[in-house]
Formats: C-alpha cells, structure tokens, sequence
C-alpha cells in the first residue's frame, strides 16, 4: 500500500532563512515521488518529481528533493526563502504497480515566509 | 492549450439539490480523476476514469457519480446534495504518472 506523511503541518521561517519540509512515504513498489505546491485559492503546480533516475531532483524556483530509499523520505528543501514561497506544499507518492499513475497526497505542509 | 479547465468556480447549494461538474481537458490524456479537498486531509481521490467509457471508484466515491462519455471530458455528478460535501473539487488528467490539475471548484452545501 502508498502513503505519504508529512511530518509538519506548518513551517515558518524568516526571508532569506532555508526551507526544509519533510516528507516520509510508504510504498510496496518502486515509487515515483512529486511534491506540488498550492498558492491561495489557487490549483496544484507541480515542482518537481522523482522517477528512478538521480536521487537529488531539481524542480521550480529553486526547490529540490532528495530521495533517499534507505530512510523512505523525499524531503523538500530551498537554500533561501522568498516571499512568495508562502503556499501549502503536497508530498505525493504515486502507485507504481500500474500505468494508471494513481496519486496518494500527503495532509500538506503550511510554509509561512516572514519579512 | 488551455490545460485543464473546471465549471462552475463556486456553487452554493441547499441539501438535496442536484449539480454537475464539468471537467475539461485539451491535452488528449487517457486518465482523468476527480479530488476533494478538506482542510488539513490533503486531496482524496473520489472517482477516476482510464479512458472514455471507463470509471472506476476511488478513495472517497460515496455519494457522487462521474461519467466519461467523451475523452476530454469528465463529468462529476451529486444526486443530492450533503453538508458534508462541502469541499473544493479539483479535476485531473494525465498521460503516465504526472497529473495536471484544473483550477478548482469551490462548492457549499447549505
């Protein structure tokens, strides 16, 4: 079975300051990994995702992840946080066992950005 | 392209009254889902479709019905309406693993 925990439900640090947010999943098959973000009011955009090919993913504006199989985690992290980060993030495992492609979301993650 | 593409945006209903959503996607992807979002629950799959003519549950499918009778489109109906579905609908479609997702829409069930 796919699940996903993220391991804070709300992040905050100060402009300029790194981003980390955490995310452990559960999978019986190879997984494919994404993290999406969702500005206010807004739909899901995709940042970046993890395929079985090099284990540090490089996504939008500055985000990656790395997977690491031996700890079942897919952090997310950014070197330096802009205002615009603010936005709730969404560690996603999808269901490797069939083409279908089928997403299990994690309960999201709350980045605030302080000035 | 217009990518995916959600109507209504809002809509208010009272118990027991009916609606549909209308999903559309430009990008002739195969797969198309349909999601809830419940703050602090993530996205919960509700029903899912793998080609035209094809549905099948998901995660969280009571109390709605979907249909997929053309392949850019994909329907999600409530019969009758419920408090508890008050929530923001978000629409799917893919080609393999990634899915895009449409706009939202916000609906409440008075």
């Amino acid at each position: 079975a796919q699940s996903v925990t993220q391991l804070d439900s709300h992040v905050s640090v100060s402009e300029g300051t790194p981003v980390l947010l955490r995310c452990n999943y559960s999978s019986s098959y190879s997984p494919s990994l994404f993290w999406y973000v969702q500005h206010p009011n807004k739909g899901l955009q995709l940042l970046l995702k993890y395929t079985s090919a090099a284990t540090l993913v490089k996504g939008i504006n500055g985000f990656e992840a790395e997977f690491k199989k031996s700890e079942t985690s897919f952090h997310l992290t950014k070197p330096s946080a802009h205002m615009s980060d603010a936005a709730e993030y969404f560690c996603v495992v999808s269901d490797g066992s069939s083409t279908l492609g089928r997403l299990y979301f994690g309960r999201g993650t709350q980045l605030t950005v302080w000035p | 392209n217009a990518g995916v593409t959600q109507t209504p945006k809002f809509r208010v209903l009272k118990t027991g009254q009916s609606m549909t959503l209308l999903c559309a996607q430009d990008m002739n992807h195969e797969y198309m889902y349909w999601y809830r979002q419940d703050p602090g629950m993530g996205l919960r799959l509700i029903h899912y479709s793998v080609g035209e003519g094809t549905t099948a549950k998901g995660e969280v499918p009571d109390g709605y019905n979907v249909s997929r009778l053309k392949k850019q489109n994909f329907l999600l109906g409530l019969e009758s309406a419920a408090p508890s579905q008050t929530s923001v609908y978000f629409c799917a479609s893919s080609l393999k693993s990634e899915q895009f997702f449409g706009p939202g829409t916000r609906l409440t069930v008075l």
